[in-house]
């Protein structure tokens, strides 16, 4: 069982509140990761960090910020929500290193948005 | 640009038959290959990767995989399916040449094994 935790397992709010998505790992890792998951939707990766103080942008478009202050914190912040940001986030974390293949993702159970 | 395609939105086999979930990919170099698995109320969980070697990789559960560089397909097998099987499976490719932090996943296909 991986030792990844997002919190809250489900929210709901309304439209221009600021939020926080909270992920949580254990195991150390060095890289974390946003996901986005819609129904019958690829996941999009919307951030990611290799390590403190670091984060970037990935593929996904998104008005969502991260940071990384702490190994074992990734929270995700949405400054002003709206309802086309309803969707399940993923949060991920793996200890690969550059160079090496052997990297496999670690999953939390997600969260699942709703912004009326 | 890096993708992976799951052509099947759902798939349904009885328990005891043998089932195949689909994926190809696109990538600009030698993929690194996985396949990962989705529970209700649970987050994804790793099943097998392909790095190198044997085209055959065995992971979890029983189950297994084929990676096919001339069809640029890595399709997820198992010879007697479960009902516990049932889930949502994602295969996810990642270029070691280009983009090399990123995992690409495909858009998932259900498992629906019935008694």
């Amino acid at each position: 069982e991986a030792d990844i935790y997002q919190t809250p397992r489900y929210l709901v709010i309304g439209t221009g509140k600021k939020i926080t998505l909270e992920c949580s790992q254990t195991m150390g890792h060095d890289k974390m990761y946003w996901y986005q998951q819609d129904p019958g939707m690829e996941l999009h990766l919307i951030h990611y960090s290799y390590g403190v103080n670091s984060t970037e942008k990935g593929d996904l478009s998104s008005e969502s910020t991260v940071s990384r202050i702490r190994t074992e914190h990734f929270p995700l912040t949405l400054e002003s929500a709206r309802p086309s940001h309803t969707s399940q986030y993923l949060c991920a974390s793996s200890d690969q290193h550059r160079g090496t293949s052997n990297e496999k993702l670690f999953f939390g159970s997600g969260t699942q948005l709703s912004v009326l | 640009a890096q993708s992976v395609a799951q052509p099947e939105d759902q798939v349904n086999v009885a328990e005891g038959n043998p089932l195949t979930v689909k994926c190809t990919y696109s990538v600009s170099g030698n993929p690194y290959l996985f396949w990962y698995v989705q529970y209700p109320n649970r987050g994804l969980q790793f099943l097998l990767k392909y790095i190198t070697g044997d085209n055959l990789v065995k992971g979890s559960y029983g189950f297994e995989a084929e990676f096919n560089k001339s069809q640029t397909s890595f399709h997820l097998k198992k010879p007697s399916a479960l009902v516990s099987d049932s889930a949502l499976y994602f295969c996810a490719v990642r270029d070691p040449v280009y983009n090399f932090n990123k995992f690409y996943f495909g858009s998932g296909t259900k498992l629906n094994v019935k008694p």
